[in-house]
């Protein structure tokens, strides 16, 4: 069974590093793409970025360029979503999404979604 | 990269037909067959429904169809069920090889 499984919320202050996880399992983790998607509090889905596991080759999202940091370990099927100095507006819960590959292409939708990491900044 | 428009909110009856539209630019919906939509419970993770335009992946009711012409895609559901309330997003890759969501559709059966 295909799973992506999130690390759990998070409560950090204006300032504060951080990094979330999504651990894939079920399936072979360097074969299909990661992306990482934003939601904010009462409002839609924002594509962030997304990481090719088998290379580590990123691919960001003007709005979120430079304000994080994807990356993934593949030897632990593990993605990474990152923060060097969070802002109050970061809070949001975070989804990661595979993305769905086929005979080495990938494809612009996700089959499979994390259950969502709820990040809080707040002073 | 602006996101793509789509109503804030449709409504049915029990047994009726909505549409949902959602509109792009010529560097995203109008011009790749890519574009896909999700439905979203309240505190749940999004859930893919089509793919690729008109595609509908294993599992999901063929009550749900997609289309597209130009720069705008639609989701029809039909045979309207009080499961399908929800929030509905489209999503589109884009000429800058990103993805960009839809503002999101507030699906209500009455």
């Amino acid at each position: 069974e295909v799973q992506l499984v999130q690390s759990g919320a998070e409560v950090k202050k204006p300032g504060e590093s951080l990094r979330i996880s999504c651990k894939g399992s079920g399936y072979s983790f360097t074969s299909y793409w990661i992306s990482w998607v934003r939601q904010m509090p009462g409002k839609g889905l924002e594509w962030m970025g997304r990481i090719d596991p088998s290379d580590s080759y990123t691919n960001y999202s003007p709005s979120f360029q430079g304000h994080v940091t994807i990356s993934a370990d593949k030897s632990i099927s593990t993605a990474y979503l990152q923060w060097s100095s969070l802002k109050a507006s970061d809070t949001a819960m975070y989804y990661c999404a595979r993305r769905y590959c086929t005979n080495g292409v990938c494809y612009a939708f996700f089959d499979y979604w994390g259950q969502g990491t709820l990040v809080t900044v707040s002073s | 990269q602006s996101a793509l428009t789509q109503p804030a909110s449709v409504s049915g009856s029990p047994g009726q037909s909505i549409t949902i539209s959602c509109t792009g630019t010529s560097s995203d919906v109008g011009g790749y067959n890519y574009v896909s939509w999700y439905q979203q419970h309240p505190g749940k993770a999004p859930k893919l429904m089509i793919y690729d335009v008109s595609n509908r992946p294993s599992g999901v009711s063929n009550r749900f169809s997609g289309s597209k012409s130009g720069n705008t895609a639609s989701l029809t559901i039909s045979g309207l069920q009080a499961e399908d309330e929800a929030d509905y997003y489209c999503s589109s890759y884009t000429s800058s090889s990103t993805l960009v969501f839809g503002t999101g559709t507030k699906v209500t059966v009455l």
